[in-house]
């Protein structure tokens, strides 16, 4: 079965202060890591797709890297509205359809 | 407009009732999913269709019930609520993936159910 843990649940930051949010996978066969964006009360929010280790996606303020156990999705001079739940999941297999998720990390920045 | 929309957006209702959640999609796409999400737990699966006439149990399909009225509706029910089925329930939908691409899936923006 695929695992996928998030940590730390919850980081709180300052303006500008950057930092990572780590996603350790156990699976067999990835077939792709996702990030995704989720503000209280709204739907999670597609951010990037990483297929290889070694492959690094950009966004604005946030970068996501895959090795072959984990992801890290960094985040450069956070400003308050990249407050928010960031969730990981992963895809792996023969199975092309089913997204097994981590719990998320909450980040809280302040102004 | 979004692409993705569900109905109703909060729900409250008594142990015993039956309730039906509908999800639209503009996204043209044939995939769509069920999932839940409990505080502290990761979204899970609850049923998921690649197609009007082929509709799968996910995860935890008990105590649920889907129905696939067309490639643009997909609709929960739970035929008889009880309190552990209080959640955030979510629709997604995702194309088919094409070689090793692929398998984005896009939510839509939830239905808080509570169950009294």
């Amino acid at each position: 079965e695929d695992q996928v843990t998030q940590s730390p649940e919850a980081l709180r930051l300052q303006e500008g202060e950057s930092s990572s949010l780590n996603c350790s996978y156990t699976v067999s066969g990835l077939r792709g890591l996702f990030w995704y964006r989720q503000d209280p009360g709204k739907g999670p929010e597609f951010l990037f797709t990483l297929y290889s280790a070694g492959e690094e996606k950009e966004k604005e303020r946030l970068k996501a890297t895959l090795t072959k156990k984990e992801s890290f999705l960094h985040i450069t001079a956070p400003k308050p509205e990249d407050s928010a739940t960031y969730l990981c999941a992963v895809q792996a297999g023969s199975n092309d359809y089913k997204l097994s998720f981590g719990a998320g990390t909450t980040v809280t920045v302040r102004a | 407009d979004a692409d993705v929309t569900q109905t109703p957006r909060n729900r409250i209702t008594k142990t015993g009732k039956r309730i039906m959640l509908e999800c639209s999609q503009t996204k043209g796409h044939d995939r769509m999913y069920w999932y839940r999400q409990d505080p502290g737990l990761g979204l899970q699966l609850i049923y998921y269709s690649f197609d009007v006439k082929d509709i799968n149990k996910g995860e935890i399909s008990d105590g649920y019930s889907v129905s696939r009225q067309a490639q643009a509706k997909f609709s929960l029910s739970l035929e008889s609520a009880i309190p552990n089925q209080t959640a955030l329930y979510f629709c997604a939908t995702s194309d088919v993936p094409s070689g090793a691409g692929g398998g984005e899936q896009f939510f839509g923006p939830g239905t808080r159910l509570t169950v009294l």
